[in-house]
């Protein structure tokens, strides 16, 4: 079946630092890749995506790209800001195999000034 | 735009009573609308997807008799967690998807803490 993993937090980062968040899927179709971002007291918020191999997904200098050979899509960001602390979410979707939104379990990124 | 509001944010209750949740689309139609729960350090997991006037299709696993899901507009949708129990206690989230748009693109609420005791 489909699922998501992605790698334990919590995460602390000095502002500035790079971040990588690591996220690898299973899938039997052809999935659609995402990241969600929810920030402390909201609803969760599609930052990127991806729809199929070798895209490349970016928003607010967030960037990753959908590795249909490692089944990879890896969450990265140059600097990060204070801002940036928040609850990082991969997810899935494989329209033909029927399914909605598959999510990893959360990454929370907490960063320092 | 987009925006998707939960009532309430937080909700305590005795063990036996029913509780409410409720879910809306502020200034779009939702056709679809999603049910989710999550435990702590947990991702989050489908419970339900409820399409506007027709019966919710339950993810294998959840009771329906239990989490009862009405989707009588295009605006609301509510989850109702009868003869609550402790082991209820989680955090609901809903999300819409527009009309014209695929399910892929949701919009989440900010969810719902449900303690049962």
């Amino acid at each position: 079946g489909n699922s998501v993993t992605q790698m334990e937090g919590p995460v602390t980062l000095s502002e500035e630092a790079f971040l990588t968040i690591n996220c690898t899927y299973t899938a039997t179709g052809y999935p659609s890749l995402f990241w969600y971002v929810q920030y402390p007291g909201e609803g969760l918020q599609l930052l990127l995506k991806a729809t199929k191999a070798d895209d490349k997904g970016s928003n607010k200098g967030f960037e990753a790209t959908y590795r249909k050979e490692t089944t990879s899509f890896h969450l990265e960001k140059g600097s990060v800001q204070v801002s940036d602390s928040a609850v990082y979410f991969c997810a899935l979707s494989d329209p033909q195999a029927g399914t909605a939104l598959i999510f990893g379990k959360g990454t929370t990124l907490s960063v320092s000034s | 735009g987009a925006v998707v509001s939960q009532h309430p944010s937080w909700v305590i209750c005795k063990s036996g009573t029913s509780v409410k949740i409720e879910c809306r689309s502020l200034d779009f139609q939702a056709t679809t609308m999603f049910w989710y729960r999550q435990f702590p350090k947990q991702s989050l997991m489908l419970m339900a997807t409820s399409n506007e006037g027709s019966k919710a299709t339950y993810e294998q696993g959840v009771e329906k008799d239990k989490f009862l899901i009405n989707h009588a507009s295009l605006t609301l949708s509510t989850l109702t967690v009868t003869s609550a129990h402790p082991e209820d206690s989680s955090f609901y989230i809903c999300s819409a998807s527009q009309t014209g748009e695929g399910f892929e693109t949701q919009y989440f609420g900010p969810g719902t803490r449900l303690l049962v005791l």
